[in-house]
């Protein structure tokens, strides 16, 4: 399968700590995408970060690339109630163009 | 504001029946897309639309097929509804050129099939 599969399927902490969710994928990507969904509603776009960057910061956001691992992680730091959602990751097919979503992090941030 | 809208929040049909699931967006985009998402699953791809009257397969289409006869609309037609057809299902759209620009979802519609 060419999707992103994230890691760890379901992560619960506390208000002020941090949170990493890990995405891995086989095929050859030019980019790597996150997205963010509320329960019961659409994604939103987070970040995107290309295959020549291995780094990317928005807000409180972090996200890695590793492509010669083909892995991502998403860091959001000092997380809040409001971060509580799903996460998933979409790596872009160099080959396609086509974004291909894994199953996604379920996050659940308690107050 | 960017805006891709779903005309049903919550359906249910009964087996057998044709479903219209309709989606708008009003950012001129090319490339229209048609997702059920899951449990464990994910999201999937069922269809997807790259110009007006042009249609090419996801992963699921059976069972389904589509229609885009105008550029900012774009439906998911289940011919005859079953029950493993009943999941939430999301629309989404971008711009053409490439995998650089990021995907706009609608907020999804919930088919329930008794």
């Amino acid at each position: 399968s060419q999707q992103g599969e994230e890691d760890p399927q379901a992560l619960s902490i506390q208000e002020g700590e941090n949170a990493t969710m890990n995405c891995s994928y086989k095929t050859s990507i030019n980019n790597l995408q996150w997205y963010r969904q509320n329960s019961g509603r659409g994604l939103v776009h987070l970040i995107l970060i290309r295959s020549n960057e291995r780094e990317k910061h928005s807000g409180r956001l972090r996200v890695t690339l590793d492509t010669s691992k083909k892995s991502s992680s998403l860091l959001i730091t000092a997380s809040r109630a409001a971060d509580t959602a799903s996460y998933f990751c979409a790596p872009v097919s160099s080959n396609t163009g086509k974004l291909i979503f894994g199953q996604g992090t379920t996050l659940q941030v308690k107050p | 504001d960017v805006k891709v809208t779903q005309s049903s929040r919550y359906l249910v049909k009964r087996t057998g029946e044709k479903v219209f699931l309709e989606c708008v967006q009003d950012m001129d985009h090319e490339n229209m897309f048609w997702y059920r998402q899951d449990p464990g699953l994910g999201l999937r791809l069922i269809y997807f639309s790259y110009d007006v009257k042009m249609k090419e397969k996801g992963d699921i289409p059976e069972g389904y097929s589509v229609s885009r006869e105008k550029k900012e609309r774009f439906s998911l037609i289940l011919e005859s509804a079953s029950t493993n057809q009943t999941s939430m299902y999301l629309c989404a759209s971008k711009p053409s050129g490439g995998g650089f620009h990021t995907i706009y979802f609608g907020e999804g519609s919930w088919l329930t099939v008794v």
